[in-house]
């Protein structure tokens, strides 16, 4: 079963449009959402996160949107680069006894971004 | 030098061949993770651990072990290495409800 849903699977923008990747989750017992992104030949590295509390974030050209009711959250990448041409997951993570995250990801996004 | 070092990067081997992929870290932390890679379906934790005394299954555990060395490393076997375990594998580490940090992977092939 998978908990958290990510679509879509792949997306081509181009540059300088918006890159729209969403995802759905089940346990509402989750109360971390970060987003990772992942370069080719490396590990996922953190580039936003959010806690339900809040119902976007923004961090320079990239922001989350959150839709707690809906259990829906979502990563906008204003003004798309081919730099941001990675893979991208979705994360949830229920805060562990003594702190830690054991994230659930989503099954992630292809993104490339064209000239 | 990376925070989150894997060894090997890449490994062939031979189904019913024993295998032990390791990971170090410099950030500290006490908490480790592994996590397997597949295309399609994202990234699954294997197990992890919060201390050198502690070991936890993750969702996927069948078929793997796991050793906490020290807080600094934490290894992952495969006793009997099958076809279906080929895949990426990556070591994490985190402390409290910081971000995890990542290796870079290994990319192990069962034949």
């Amino acid at each position: 079963q998978q908990q958290v849903k990510q679509s879509p699977q792949s997306l081509i923008v181009q540059k300088g449009g918006i890159s729209i990747i969403n995802c759905a989750y089940e346990n509402t017992a989750f109360d971390y959402f970060p987003w990772y992104q992942q370069f080719p030949g490396k590990g996922p590295a953190l580039l936003i996160a959010i806690r339900p509390d809040v119902s976007e974030k923004k961090e320079g050209r990239f922001t989350i949107s959150f839709n707690k009711s809906a259990k829906q959250f979502s990563l906008h990448i204003m003004d798309s680069q081919p730099g941001d041409s990675a893979t991208y997951f979705c994360a949830a993570s229920i805060g562990l006894t003594g702190g830690g995250n054991k994230l659930t990801f989503g099954t992630g996004t292809q993104l490339k971004v064209e000239l | 030098d990376a925070d989150v070092t894997q060894t090997p990067r890449n490994r062939i081997t031979k189904t019913g061949k024993r295998i032990m992929l390791e990971c170090s870290q410099t950030k500290g932390h006490d908490r480790m993770y592994w996590y397997r890679q597949d295309p399609g379906l994202g990234l699954r934790l294997i197990y992890y651990s919060f201390d050198v005394k502690d070991i936890n299954k993750g969702e996927i555990s069948d078929g793997y072990s796991v050793s906490r060395q020290a807080q600094a490393k934490f290894s992952l076997s495969l006793e009997s290495a099958i076809p279906n375990q080929t895949a990426l594998y990556f070591c994490a580490t985190s402390d409290l409800d910081t971000e995890a940090f990542f290796g870079q992977g290994t990319r192990l092939t069962v034949v």
